[in-house]
């Protein structure tokens, strides 16, 4: 079983639609979790930093973090084509010398006109 | 504020030769860490610098090797070049609160090496 697993997709959505992500993890001692959007051919662009369980909102996207399930999601409101990209899920551990971020493979998500 | 520099965007080379990679961290960032990037796939961790040192270091072998500048820049090399190490190369800075606790990563835009 891999650490961090996450559906490839692709995912395509019409202009507008609620689009959720989800990763799941193995590693209990994961306590940093973040969502990376990628564009193609392009660095990981940071767009959502949570520590521990619950939600955090920034504008159109939602993060939510459940450790009793070992399960993360990004949701993004009121989608829109420029939002088209892969979206990376990663994590770490508190450990002051756990400083591995582990990725999930990304998932690529299309949103139509 | 400059973020995440790496250089160069694009590489070429032939089996068994020798490559460098160089990043400069965002401003106010004294952390690097070096991830892989096949194609289809998430960021694999390479090493992590902190203070000139490679502090932690994920499943690659010796081939890949590092450095960091006193001016928090870094480069990564890779010796005796194999065709599955075309990839992405991603550099990532943050800073280091101490003791190793350190906030999220920020990522530069890669360099994208092919090796024939």
């Amino acid at each position: 079983q891999k650490e961090v697993e996450q559906d490839p997709g692709p995912l395509s959505v019409p202009e507008g639609a609620i689009v959720s992500l989800n990763c799941t993890y193995s590693n209990s001692a994961f306590q940093y979790f973040m969502w990376y959007r990628q564009y193609s051919r392009k660095g990981p662009e940071l767009l959502m930093y949570t520590y521990s369980s619950g939600n955090k909102e920034d504008g159109r996207f939602t993060a939510q973090v459940d450790k009793s399930s070992k399960y993360i999601s990004l949701f993004i409101r009121d989608s829109q084509p420029s939002d088209s990209a892969t979206y990376l899920c990663a994590m770490k551990s508190g450990d002051n010398y756990g400083q591995n971020f582990v990725f999930g493979p990304g998932t690529r998500l299309s949103v139509l006109p | 504020d400059a973020g995440v520099t790496q250089s160069p965007t694009h590489l070429i080379k032939t089996r068994g030769q020798q490559v460098t990679l160089r990043c400069s961290p965002k401003s106010g960032h004294d952390t690097v860490s070096w991830y892989q990037q096949a194609l289809g796939q998430g960021p694999q961790f390479i090493f992590q610098y902190y203070e000139e040192e490679e502090r932690q270091r994920g499943n690659f072998p010796d081939r890949f090797s590092g450095h960091q500048f006193p001016n928090y820049s870094s480069e990564l090399n890779v010796n005796a070049l194999l065709l599955g190490d075309s990839a992405l190369y991603l550099c990532a800075s943050s800073l280091d609160f101490g003791g190793g606790a350190q906030e999220t990563q920020y990522f530069g835009p890669g360099t994208r090496l092919l090796v024939l």
